[in-house]
């Protein structure tokens, strides 16, 4: 069974660039047949889509945050990763990374980590 | 952009109730529609995809409908397990989820 786990500082600088990593375990990063997503969540807050990749490289990031999110995707290591840049408190929550399944518009997203809390303070 | 609205916002139930809850789209979006339950401090968990296909290993008191722009989720007979936040979020190119249905014990 795949499992994923989030890995990355606790705690980021105001301005400076919040960095996770999510490890793909018991599967293959580079099937075509899956997409890897990052979701965040506020405390006590809904969830938010941040975005998503393919094993192709090709990446959907939602509107509001496209200025200032990079994913990439490691197969030798088989991890995929989320770069925020200029992050203000407002980045503050549980980071979560996610996979889906392919067509990405037919399937949800059946495998979660466990999530990362960032807080962003000086 | 395509939003999603949920309604209601809040729902206090008993056990063994049937749970309707509502998801709207401010377009039409087909049947891509998925369905996630939350427990507090835990990932979200895949319910429904395709707007009413249930995911394996989800019990079948789940159950999803609607195309276009409304969408359900009905729970049939409403488990101690079940208290829990719903999360609809359309599967088009940029996935918003909706603002969430929280499910409270009567």
């Amino acid at each position: 069974q795949v499992q994923l786990q989030e890995s990355g500082p606790g705690l980021v600088k105001p301005s400076q660039t919040l960095s996770l990593t999510c490890t793909v375990s018991d599967g293959s990063i580079s099937s075509g047949t899956y997409y890897w997503s990052w979701i965040r969540q506020p405390a006590g807050k809904g969830l938010e889509w941040i975005g998503r990749i393919f094993s192709s490289g090709t990446t959907n990031y939602n509107p509001s945050l496209k200025s200032r999110v990079t994913m990439s995707v490691d197969t030798s290591k088989n991890q995929f990763s989320l770069k925020l840049s200029s992050v203000t408190a407002a980045d503050t929550a549980v980071y979560y990374c996610a996979r889906g399944s392919t067509p990405y518009y037919y399937y949800g997203m059946d495998v979660w980590g466990q999530g990362t809390t960032v807080i962003v303070s000086s | 952009d395509i939003q999603l609205t949920q309604s209601p916002s809040f729902l206090s139930a008993s056990v063994g109730d049937r749970v309707t809850i509502t998801c709207r789209a401010s377009q039409g979006i087909s049947s891509y529609l998925a369905w996630y339950q939350q427990k507090p401090g835990k990932a979200p968990k895949l319910l429904i995809y395709a707007a009413s296909t249930l995911q394996s290993g989800v019990p079948s008191r789940f159950s999803g409908s609607g195309s276009g722009t409304e969408f359900t989720l009905t729970i049939s007979s409403l488990q101690p397990e079940d208290f829990a936040t719903y999360y609809c979020q359309q599967l088009d190119t940029y996935p918003p989820f909706g603002p969430g249905t929280k499910v409270d014990i009567k």
